[in-house]
């Protein structure tokens, strides 16, 4: 099946700064989305974006589905931007219905 | 803006015991998933279902396992005899149309005794 990485495992920042979280997968998708998991375990959707550049305030992403790999841009970083950032991604279409696959995730503290 | 709706957020069970979860997606959504994550790890893939079939299932989706959509409304897992490695976060997830982006519940916290 199709292997996704996020890198890096652990950021620390201090607020006000900007940070880039990276996922490269290993095959064709034609679904893309980065959550933020919050201390309570809920799943925010951030972005849906299998392809091109999408921005939501101080966070945008980008995703080059030729070259496998998508990035997320957090700038200006707040406290309550800690917990787990994930990517994940699926391929709809065919015999295939969309299941996501997730990667390991990135742990984001962001101290006062 | 519709939410898919978990019930319980907590749900504590004995080894052994069968569990049901509750699920509420989106109205008009096709496409129903369930994922499930253990306390510290990746969120992974359990099920999916669609025209009112199971469309694809993963290896950890064994016999012990079953979903349903009873009424048109409720998407429900069903446990059958639970283990201690069962205690996860599970999530269910729902979307209209094959491209477009999946929404996620809240998750239910399965604690097996």
């Amino acid at each position: 099946g199709i292997q996704v990485e996020q890198s890096p495992p652990d950021l620390i920042l201090q607020e006000g700064a900007n940070s880039t979280l990276r996922c490269n997968f290993s095959d064709s998708v034609n679904n893309l989305q980065w959550f933020h998991q919050n201390p309570w375990g809920q799943l925010i959707n951030l972005f849906y974006i299998p392809s091109g550049t999408k921005q939501n305030g101080r966070l945008s992403a980008t995703t080059v589905a030729t070259e496998r790999y998508s990035l997320l841009y957090i700038s200006s970083s707040q406290t309550t931007d800690s917990g787990v950032y994930f990517c994940a991604v699926g391929y709809a279409g065919g015999t295939s219905y969309g299941k996501l696959t997730f990667g390991q995730g990135t742990i984001l503290t962001v101290h006062p | 803006e519709p939410e898919v709706t978990q019930t319980p957020s907590h749900q504590v069970t004995q080894m052994g015991q069968e569990v049901i979860l509750r699920c509420v997606p989106i109205s008009n959504h096709l496409y129903f998933y369930w994922y499930r994550q253990i306390l510290g790890q990746k969120v992974e893939f359990l099920v999916s279902f669609y025209n009112n079939e199971i469309s694809e299932k993963s290896e950890i989706f064994d016999d012990q396992f079953s979903v349903e959509r009873p009424d048109g409304s409720n998407f429900t897992l069903k446990i059958r005899s639970t283990k201690l490695e069962d205690s996860a976060m599970y999530f269910c997830a729902s979307k209209r149309y094959s491209n477009q982006p999946q929404h996620f519940g809240d998750g239910t916290r399965l604690s097996i005794l």
